[in-house]
């Protein structure tokens, strides 16, 4: 069936470290992927996505690439911050309207 | 304020008493999910709805009910609860199909059986 596997953390970085989270799939037909982000205490928020193969999600710094050949979908950030502390997570969407979602991965970036 | 909203935040009870989540969006988004969040699991789709009427199963629905008689409102039944059922519950919405597009997520249900 369709899943979504995640690096296990937490990760612990210090500030202005590169950032690499990553994110592998399993999927029927042509899934979208996402990445949400989950400050301590709320709901998640989608943080960037990509619904074809070679494209890139972006925002706030991080990016993504949707690689078909590899099954991967993992998010960078060139120079983490202190506020990009939290849960990062990596979804999938299947034409089929269901969602999968990895373990997630416990970001703390150290000032 | 686009939002979703979930009622209760935090819920106590004991195992067998029948309790209801209730879910709401102010989007006019056709589509609504219900997730659990267990720590190691990640978020586990419980059910879905495409539209009003229209309800299906997602990964982890044994023990749930849901009923989507309004656009606007999505509630989660436990017929009988079970500390197994202690979680993290999460509604989201999103416009139209789910597919490609965003989820709006609720603050979270925080539910402990006893």
């Amino acid at each position: 069936g369709d899943s979504v596997t995640q690096m296990e953390g937490p990760v612990t970085l210090s500030e202005e470290a590169f950032l690499t989270i990553n994110c592998t799939y399993t999927a029927t037909g042509y899934p979208s992927l996402f990445w949400y982000v989950q400050y301590p205490g709320e709901g998640l928020q989608l943080l960037l996505k990509a619904t074809k193969a070679d494209d890139k999600g972006s925002n706030k710094g991080f990016e993504a690439t949707y690689r078909k050949e590899t099954t991967s979908f993992h998010l960078e950030k060139g120079s983490v911050q202190v506020s990009d502390s939290a849960v990062y997570f990596c979804a999938l969407n299947t034409d089929f309207n269901k969602f999968y979602f990895g373990s997630g991965t416990k970001l703390n970036v150290k000032p | 304020e686009a939002q979703v909203t979930q009622n209760p935040r935090y819920l106590i009870t004991v195992t067998g008493k029948k309790l209801t989540v209730t879910c709401s969006q102010n989007m006019n988004h056709e589509y609504m999910s219900w997730y659990r969040q267990d720590p190691g699991l990640g978020l586990r789709q419980i059910y879905y709805s495409m539209n009003v009427e229209v309800t299906d199963k997602g990964d982890v629905p044994e023990g749930y009910k849901v009923s989507r008689k309004e656009k606007r409102n999505f509630p989660l039944i436990l017929e009988s609860p079970s500390p197994n059922q202690t979680s993290l519950y999460f509604c989201a919405s999103s416009p139209e199909l789910a597919y490609q597009e965003t989820q709006y997520f609720g603050p979270g249900t925080r539910l402990l059986v006893l």
